[in-house]
């Protein structure tokens, strides 16, 4: 079965500060990967995703993804973090074989400074 | 337009009750997920329906759990005789069901359900 890690349940920064948050996946061949975020009192919703086209993906609100192969990973970067990105953000994985079924991270939670 | 709506929000229970949790999904999505978040876990599939069934059942941790949907709209997941263990938030999603590459999940606020 697929699964994924997200190192660091909360990653605090400073407003305007690089936002780094980061997924590897267990996978031998190469999966969908996603990244979903979840503001407050709001439901998951979709950041970007990788489809096996280009391998940086950029989303919304200035947010992208690379994915590295080699490393099994696919961390979530953005150049300067905004008092409105804080949020959970939950990395995931599509299972091999399935079309439909996505296997997510635990989250970790992003908290911008003043 | 309308998002995935859940009912209820929050949910109290004691040990041994029935409970029924709802979920509205987007009109015309034909894909409709439930998956369960325990506290400082990751989201746990439970199950998947296309339509009306239900081709994936595999994530329900036990017979006390069962879901139905209607309509090709409303879904309906059953605990019965809930334990302790069974407190967790509750979160359903749906899609327009052309596969996880093509349609991104749609999730609700979700059913926080505490057990005592």
């Amino acid at each position: 079965a697929q699964s994924v890690t997200q190192l660091g349940s909360h990653v605090s920064v400073s407003e305007g500060a690089l936002v780094l948050l980061r997924c590897n996946y267990s996978s031998s061949v190469p999966p969908y990967l996603f990244w979903y975020v979840q503001y407050p009192n709001q439901g998951l919703q979709l950041l970007l995703k990788y489809t096996s086209a280009a391998t940086l993906v950029k989303g919304i609100n200035g947010f992208e993804a690379e994915f590295k192969k080699s490393e099994t990973s696919f961390h979530l970067t953005k150049p300067s973090a905004h008092m409105s990105d804080a949020a959970e953000y939950f990395c995931a994985v599509s299972d091999m074989g399935s079309n439909y079924k996505l296997t997510f991270g635990k989250g970790t939670l992003l908290t911008v400074n003043p | 337009g309308a998002g995935v709506s859940q009912s209820p929000s929050n949910k109290v229970t004691e040990k041994g009750k029935d409970v029924e949790l709802r979920c509205d999904p987007i009109s015309g999505h034909t894909a409709l997920y439930w998956y369960r978040q325990r506290l400082g876990q990751g989201l746990e599939f439970l199950i998947y329906f296309q339509g009306n069934s239900a081709p994936d059942k595999s994530g329900l941790p036990s017979d006390r759990f069962s879901a139905e949907r209607t309509g090709e709209s409303v879904s309906t997941l059953t605990i019965q005789r809930t334990q302790q263990e069974d407190s967790a938030v509750y979160l359903c999603a749906s899609s327009l069901g052309q596969g996880v590459k093509n349609s991104p999940l749609h999730f609700g606020n979700g059913t926080r359900l505490t057990v005592t």
